[in-house]
């Protein structure tokens, strides 16, 4: 069990649909990171998100959005899909006074766009 | 710039054999994460380094950070079916760079 949750597991979206992906932090945690990875590559971050505000960001274009909850669960959007766009989704928890004890990543959403 | 770039990409090794795989940066770097994903898993935090020359062991892991603090590597001695995976170093600390990792496959 990764202690954090994502859902769905698998999802299939046709080009320019919309879609969301939603995350369960481990408990404990106040700290959300959303990664995008590739076939065969490493996780790209995405942005991360504390205090119900997003932190920081990586170089990805404005149809990638989200949101975090009073309860600290957060959620990505992605708009206008991309075929580009299919790729595993991963979420990060973590507690914001420090990554000593590294970041608890879910099982993923793997994202198919057709 | 921020990258670090690890090799080699992949490494097949006899069980019982030896493993090394290697993250190199440009630039210094503040700490240097390691983690591990089973084929079809989620990445799996291993260890986080900070001090120039640290030396951390884990059972048969061993992490090694430079001491100009621009390499790391990741030593499995002795390795087993169950180390089968993609070896990933990752630079940063809110924004995690990481590198394409090194991916392990063991002959039985």
């Amino acid at each position: 069990d990764a202690g954090v949750t994502q859902s769905p597991t698998h999802l299939i979206k046709t080009r320019g649909q919309q879609v969301t992906l939603r995350c369960s932090p481990k408990s404990g945690h106040d700290t959300v990171s959303w990664y995008q990875q590739a076939l065969g590559q490493g996780p790209q971050f995405i942005f991360q998100y504390y205090e119900e505000e997003e932190r920081q960001r990586g170089n990805f274009p404005d149809r990638f959005s989200g949101h975090q909850f009073p309860n600290y669960s957060s959620e990505l959007n992605v708009n206008a899909l991309l075929l580009g766009d299919s790729a595993l989704y991963l979420c990060a928890s973590s507690l914001n006074r420090g990554s000593s004890y590294g970041y608890t990543f879910g099982s993923g959403t793997r994202l198919t766009v057709v | 710039g921020q990258q670090v770039m690890q090799i080699p990409q992949y490494q097949h090794v006899q069980e019982g054999e030896d493993f090394t795989t290697y993250c190199n940066s440009s630039t210094t770097l503040s700490n240097i994460q390691w983690y591990k994903q089973r084929p079809g898993g989620h990445p799996v935090f291993l260890i986080q380094l900070v001090k120039s020359g640290e030396v951390k062991k884990q059972k048969r892991l061993t992490f090694q950070f430079g001491e100009a603090k621009k390499n790391s590597s990741l030593h499995i001695t002795a390795t087993q079916t169950t180390d089968v995976g993609t070896y990933f170093c990752a630079r940063g600390a809110q924004k995690l760079v990481f590198g394409q990792g090194t991916r392990l496959t063991i002959n039985p």
